[in-house]
């Protein structure tokens, strides 16, 4: 059973660096083809691509949002962190991590964490 | 501004067939496979459809997906009012080398 879940903080000031994590279970980031993406949705609007990591290490950002992001791997902890500098009140959303596998697109999702960003 | 384009809101009563729209552009629908989340309120994004029209366990046959050239459709029959949820498409697209998402639409069973 393949689960995932992202923690960190729920509110940040702007400017500052948010650092989100993504434990998972049910499968290895080590595995040939997998793959775990970080998706945003600000309240009330459509979801948006942040960011991409594969089993070899490969990365993939938004370009819109590339000179900010950074998602990196620990693949024997089972997690994805990602850090999204220079944070603005427009970047306040529900953040989820989401796992891709056989899937070009991601099939299992996680809860989603809400992050505020206000002073 | 979402890659994709869907409609903002969809409606139809109990029973009837709702069909949602997804037009995108030769590098990312043209060229990929197609998926649909349907996403309840509150609640994270549940994948519906995969590789255009193919359903993964436990989603109802009423739902069905189909492609052709740069646009893709979402239909529904046998509406019910646990569908009332936010649809969205997604694809790979080439050009920017990631995941692109439709705007959603609002489905609502009147």
């Amino acid at each position: 059973q393949i689960t995932l879940k992202e923690s960190g903080p729920t509110l940040v000031k702007p400017t500052q660096t948010l650092t989100l994590t993504c434990t998972f279970s049910g499968f290895s980031l080590s595995t040939s083809g997998v793959g775990v993406g970080w998706i945003r949705q600000p309240p009330g609007k459509a979801l948006e691509w942040l960011a991409l990591i594969y089993w070899d290490d490969d990365k993939r950002y938004s370009p819109s949002l590339k000179s900010r992001l950074t998602i990196t791997k620990d693949t024997s902890k089972n997690q994805v962190v990602l850090t999204m500098t220079n944070m603005d009140p427009v970047d306040t959303a529900t953040y989820y991590c989401a796992h891709r596998g056989g899937h070009v697109l991601p099939d299992y999702w996680g809860q989603g964490t809400l992050v505020t960003v206000s002073s | 501004q979402s890659v994709l384009t869907q409609p903002p809101s969809a409606s139809g009563t109990p029973g009837q067939r709702v069909t949602i729209s997804c037009s995108g552009s030769s590098s990312n629908i043209g060229s990929n496979y197609v998926y649909w989340y349907q996403q309840l309120p509150g609640t994270a994004p549940k994948l519906l459809i995969y590789r255009n029209n193919q359903r993964p366990s436990g989603v109802p046959d009423r739902f069905s997906g189909s492609k052709s050239g740069t646009s893709a459709s979402l239909a529904i029959s046998g509406l019910r009012s646990e569908d009332e949820a936010d649809y969205y498409c997604a694809a790979w697209d080439d050009s920017l080398r990631g995941w692109v998402f439709g705007g959603g639409t609002k489905l609502t069973a009147l």
